[in-house]
């Protein structure tokens, strides 16, 4: 079974631009959450969809926005980058149900300057 | 919201050693699980403990979630530069169907 697969794994970006990156589940997965991870402040949660929904999100302003598409594949969108952006974008499937894993990928390395 | 505490940041072991990583939760675990992170990458699933006292194990690592469900611990032995990396405990941030996480261990083994 393949795993979660994430594009591109790596981006350079100027400030004020907007990107998008983009995630594969794993087949049977029907949700997708999202993370940033930075050195100081760790995983953050972004936002979950389950089935083409926006079940959670986190405390990030609307520039990060995100979208999941019928097959469960998921994109999320920065705008407006600034240079606190710049971290690791992880993306996790799941099954969605309460006790199930999050099976992550090997994200997106972001750099904005 | 829940917080999870892990401690210590970080390790620097001798290969062979044994070693212990701690998690704890400002609230009651209803799930727990543990990844781990080599530099710059995802995180791999190690284990997923639900019930107070359960312990599971894979390999030379095992995980603990203690009775009252607040804490859990990762024990390796022998370790092995293999085991090198960053461990993360996760748990269901009861309420609202997100798994948070702790801000990792730093794991050095020394050969």
């Amino acid at each position: 079974k393949a795993g979660v697969t994430q594009t591109p794994r790596y981006l350079i970006k100027t400030r004020g631009q907007q990107v998008t990156l983009s995630c594969s589940p794993i087949s049977g997965h029907r949700s997708v959450s999202w993370y940033q991870q930075t050195p100081g402040q760790g995983l953050q949660f972004l936002f979950e969809y389950f089935s083409e929904t926006q079940r959670n999100k986190g405390n990030f302003p609307g520039r990060f926005s995100g979208r999941q598409f019928s097959n469960s594949r998921s994109e999320m969108n920065v705008s407006t980058l600034e240079l606190g952006d710049s971290a690791l974008y992880l993306c996790a499937s799941s099954l969605g149900q309460p006790n199930s894993p999050l099976h992550f990928g090997n994200g997106t390395r972001l750099t904005v300057t | 919201s829940q917080e999870l505490e892990q401690s210590p940041q970080s390790l620097i072991v001798q290969e062979g050693k044994n070693l212990t990583i701690n998690c704890t939760s400002s609230k009651t675990l209803y799930g727990l699980y543990w990844y781990k992170q080599k530099y710059g990458e995802g995180l791999i699933f190690l284990m997923m403990l639900q019930k107070g006292g359960e312990e599971k194990s894979h390999e030379k690592i095992t995980a603990k979630l203690d009775e009252k469900k607040q804490q859990s611990s990762l024990h390796i032995t022998a370790s092995q530069p293999s085991h090198a990396g960053i461990y993360l405990c996760g748990a269901d941030n009861l309420g609202d169907d997100k798994i948070i996480f702790g801000k990792g261990t730093r794991l050095h083994i020394l050969p």
